[in-house]
């Protein structure tokens, strides 16, 4: 099966521009996960979808992070405008929704480097 | 509140066994599970545990899971140089679905 497709893999804008990332999860996973990953820490969730409706959102900046899943499939997250603290890896991972062990599967990330 | 622990680095030589521990600190957790990190690539599932289990073993990877201390362990068997990445420790509670991930473990192998 395909795995979890993110563009762009590396992207560096200057601070106050914005930036957008793309996620295409596995084809029938109903649930969404964006992640951020500073470099030298473990991976924190800022938003997770079931279907096109938002699950958890407590960890993501919505005065300048934002992000929709439009028809519950592709998903984008943007953030404007960016600060240098955002400079990180972007994972975004996808599973089944329901009971039991569903695995997560993580896409490879989009580098982003505000300068 | 929901947290996860690990040491941050693990330096063994080649063919011996690798233990990386983990702490956290939500007791409703249903699964806990590794992943290995590779420079430059996105996280890939190792193995996972569910728990009411307190071993599990997948070939050369061994987790042990003791609830009450609520610590978790990785332990890998003749530890080779392509094992060398970052491995995180991650839990998942039982609403919600969202992986706690620890802050990694940095495992060097040397020849």
């Amino acid at each position: 099966e395909a795995g979890v497709a993110q563009s762009p893999r590396y992207k560096i804008i200057e601070k106050r521009q914005s930036v957008a990332f793309w996620c295409n999860p596995i084809s029938g996973h109903a649930t969404l996960y964006w992640y951020q990953q500073i470099l030298g820490q473990g991976p924190k969730l800022l938003i997770q979808f079931q279907n096109n409706g938002v699950v958890d959102d407590s960890q993501l900046p919505k005065d300048r992070f934002s992000a929709e899943r439009l028809k519950g499939v592709d998903s984008t997250l943007k953030i404007q405008p960016a600060k240098l603290e955002d400079s990180a890896v972007y994972l975004c991972a996808s599973s089944l929704p329901q009971g039991g062990n569903y695995g997560y599967t993580f896409g490879s990330g989009t580098r982003l480097t505000v300068v | 509140g929901e947290d996860v622990e690990q040491s941050l680095f693990l330096s063994v030589r080649e063919g011996d066994s690798s233990v990386i521990n983990c702490t956290y600190t939500d007791s409703s957790s249903t699964y806990l599970y590794w992943y290995k990190q590779e420079p430059g690539a996105g996280l890939q599932l190792l193995t996972y545990i569910f728990s009411n289990m307190d071993m599990k073993q997948d070939q050369r990877l061994t987790v042990l899971l003791n609830k009450k201390d609520k610590h978790l362990s990785l332990r890998i068997a003749d530890t080779q140089t392509g094992d060398s990445a970052i491995y995180f420790c991650a839990e998942r509670g039982p609403q919600g679905g969202k992986l706690i991930f620890g802050q990694g473990t940095e495992l060097s192998v040397k020849p």
